[in-house]
């Protein structure tokens, strides 16, 4: 799996916007990037991925950098229901295991 | 169509006591994977099975752990002998076949507690 870095702790005012960084600086030209979160004692739960063209669901956008060397999950309201640990995952392959580092723990607030 | 079923939910076995850890996949999904998260750490890939068979296990301590996902009912993380160390939660992802890691469906856990 491509090394991920992520800030260990970020903010954000409910119903801003919160922009959560990750850099993946030795991702190969066909790992996709993905995005997971743990909010307090449940298992991760997936939000998006891509590959090299920025991302949209229901959930948040991705966007990804030209170069890949880095991308931006953004969720475009937040709530207090946000308030999670955000992974951002590069697998390699078929990505039978993925690696979790620390994340970047997310916390909304009124 | 219920997600990934883990239980019990909640373990706590003495040292030298035996843990079974129990996890059925979502319907339609044949691939199992178990990660293991200790306190204020990411979750770490412990093995990976398809029915019948363990494909991944790079992950697993070499000692007191095994699993298993037979043919019918659940995969089955088994640790011996438990120590202190092992207490951890515990979580299983189903997948069906040929997916990336967006398809992954992950249980709520099994908190493994070790007095």
């Amino acid at each position: 799996d491509a090394k991920t870095t992520q800030p260990p702790s970020m903010d954000c005012a409910e119903g801003r916007a919160a922009n959560l960084p990750c850099n993946h600086s030795t991702i190969s030209g066909n790992e996709y990037v993905y995005w997971y979160r743990q909010i307090h004692s449940q298992g991760p739960q997936y939000i998006i991925h891509g590959l090299k063209n920025n991302e949209t669901n229901e959930m948040a956008s991705l966007i990804i950098t030209e170069d890949r060397k880095s991308s931006t999950l953004i969720l475009p309201h937040a709530t207090l229901r946000d308030t999670a640990v955000y992974y951002c995952i590069a697998p390699t392959g078929t990505a039978s295991k993925l690696t979790f580092g620390t994340g970047t723990r997310l916390q909304v607030t009124l | 169509n219920a997600g990934v079923m883990q239980n019990p939910r909640h373990l706590v076995r003495r040292r030298g006591q035996e843990a079974r850890l129990r996890c059925s996949p979502m319907k339609g999904h044949s691939h199992v994977y178990w990660y293991r998260q200790l306190p204020e750490e990411g979750l770490k890939f412990m093995v990976y099975l398809q029915k019948e068979n363990i494909i991944d296990e790079s992950g697993m301590p070499k000692e007191r752990f095994s699993a298993e996902f037979p043919k019918e009912g659940p995969s089955i993380l088994r640790i011996q002998q438990v120590v202190r160390g092992d207490s951890a939660a515990y979580f299983c992802a189903s997948s069906p076949p040929s997916t990336g890691a967006h398809g992954y469906t992950f249980g709520s856990g099994t908190r493994l507690t070790v007095v």
